[in-house]
């Protein structure tokens, strides 16, 4: 079995600081993390993905993530945010390619 | 690569009506998905291919919902005798063989169909 919690559900940020999206996981297996943004009216768009290696993981957009297994957590930084990064992002694990589990997500809103 | 593609982008249909949705995975992608998402909520797994092959269902397809990948290419997804509660976005994805460098654990996401039961 395998869940996400992703602990913030919204997240009001002011254009070019820093944000944190936080995602923690749980898993009886090895596991794959991935994040997905989705702007409105979209489907997901993949902005990174965790499968072995380095525990520091870079994407698209600027965003990185790092592998905590000690802590089972996957949280999500942009060192300076854009008012295009306003959208919904979505954790979630993968115990293997068959199917993921999401968070609930989390509505990252920027400010001018 | 085009992308996964998905038909119609929005479904508005009364209760009781069957609706149908195709999807065209990223060619050569052997493994196909479906999920569904309601408003506020993330994508839930409902079904999964590999080639022509249902090989998992979870237990939110109910008996009204059927999917079918004939040829190992396109999907369909059928829901039958819609009801309110089906008011969701059907999202298809799709991913790679397995390879030993887990490009076989990529999932990528069309953009979904909105399907409204009034």
């Amino acid at each position: 079995a395998q869940s996400v919690t992703q602990l913030d559900s919204q997240v009001p940020v002011f254009e070019e600081a820093p944000v944190e999206l936080r995602c923690n996981y749980s898993s009886s297996v090895s596991v794959y993390l991935f994040w997905y943004v989705q702007y409105p009216n979209q489907g997901l768009q993949l902005l990174l993905k965790y499968l072995s290696g380095s525990t520091l993981v870079k994407g698209i957009n600027g965003f990185e993530a790092e592998f905590n297994k000690s802590q089972t957590s996957f949280h999500l930084r942009k060192p300076s945010v854009h008012i295009s990064d306003t959208a919904e992002y979505f954790c979630a694990v993968g115990g293997s390619a068959r199917q993921l589990t999401f968070g609930s997500g989390t509505q990252l809103t920027v400010l001018p | 690569d085009t992308g996964v593609s998905q038909n119609p982008r929005h479904k508005i249909t009364k209760r009781g009506q069957n609706v149908t949705f195709r999807c065209d995975p990223i060619s050569e992608h052997n493994r196909l998905y479906w999920y569904r998402q309601t408003l506020g909520q993330g994508p839930e797994f409902l079904t999964y291919f590999q080639n022509e092959a249902q090989l998992e269902k979870s237990r939110l397809l109910s008996d009204r919902f059927s999917a079918e990948r004939p040829k190992g290419s396109f999907s369909t997804l059928e829901i039958q005798r819609t009801e309110q509660g089906d008011s969701a976005m059907y999202l298809c994805a799709s991913s790679p063989r397995a390879t030993l460098t887990g490009s076989g654990n990529t999932i990528y996401f069309g953009e979904g169909s909105w399907l409204t039961v009034v």
